[in-house]
């Protein structure tokens, strides 16, 4: 399996414009997670998904984000209107239950680095 | 990473042993991880320790679990420069259907140096 796969890498765009970012989970995953990492605030958990379903997304900051997943290979997160403090990496993890395959860690993307001018 | 606290640098020589330390605060905790971050890259797991569990060998790496002062460490053995990267501890939170919800430390900067 290639891994969790991620786009844009970088991305860099202006203040109000729309952003959408790209997941797509290791084959067989049936969690899906949505971190940021900022230096000021390290890794925050966004949203995750079990199953395709948004199960928590207490962690999205405001209205202007939101997550999608419309089937179990792909999953976006979009911003809409960006702003310069969500300048970011934003990284997408997958992961199964712990079982005998392993202890159910997260299995993370390259990441997307976004900044908004 | 509220919950999970590290110390952000640590600069070690080359050869010498590093430990990165950690405390958490889910004493439920099932798994507590060790994941590696390097420069422009993603997390990757380096290892992990059950929490029935006080220690854990991998070759050069050792972890250790104090599970009534809810402390992790992990000790890289003959530190080399390319174990130069931000190193991340994680709690789990058992979500419904059974996988794990993980919640970072801050991470800590290791740097060797020659």
């Amino acid at each position: 399996d290639a891994g969790v796969i991620q786009s844009p890498r970088h991305e860099v765009t202006e203040m109000g414009q729309e952003v959408t970012l790209r997941c797509k989970p290791i084959s067989g995953h049936d969690y899906l997670f949505w971190y940021r990492q900022t230096m000021m605030r390290g890794l925050e958990l966004l949203i995750y998904f079990n199953n395709n379903v948004p199960i928590d997304d207490s962690g999205m900051p405001e209205d202007r984000f939101s997550a999608k997943m419309p089937n179990a290979s792909f999953s976006t997160l979009k911003i809409q209107p960006s702003e310069p403090r969500d300048s970011a990496v934003y990284f997408c993890a997958s992961s199964s239950r712990p079982g005998l395959a392993g202890p159910g860690e997260l299995f993370f993307g390259e990441g997307s680095r976004l900044t908004v001018l | 990473g509220e919950d999970v606290e590290q110390s952000l640098f640590l600069s070690v020589r080359e050869g010498d042993s590093s430990v990165i330390n950690c405390t958490y605060t889910d004493s439920s905790s099932t798994y507590l991880y060790w994941y590696k971050q390097e420069p422009g890259a993603g997390l990757q797991l380096l290892t992990y320790i059950f929490s029935n569990m006080d220690m854990k060998q991998d070759q050069r790496l050792t972890v250790l679990l104090n599970k009534k002062d809810k402390h992790l460490s992990l000790r890289i053995a003959d530190t080399q420069t390319g174990d130069s990267a931000i190193y991340f501890c994680a709690e789990t939170f058992i979500l419904t259907g059974g996988g794990n919800k993980l919640t970072f430390g801050t991470g800590t900067q290791l740097k060797v140096e020659l």
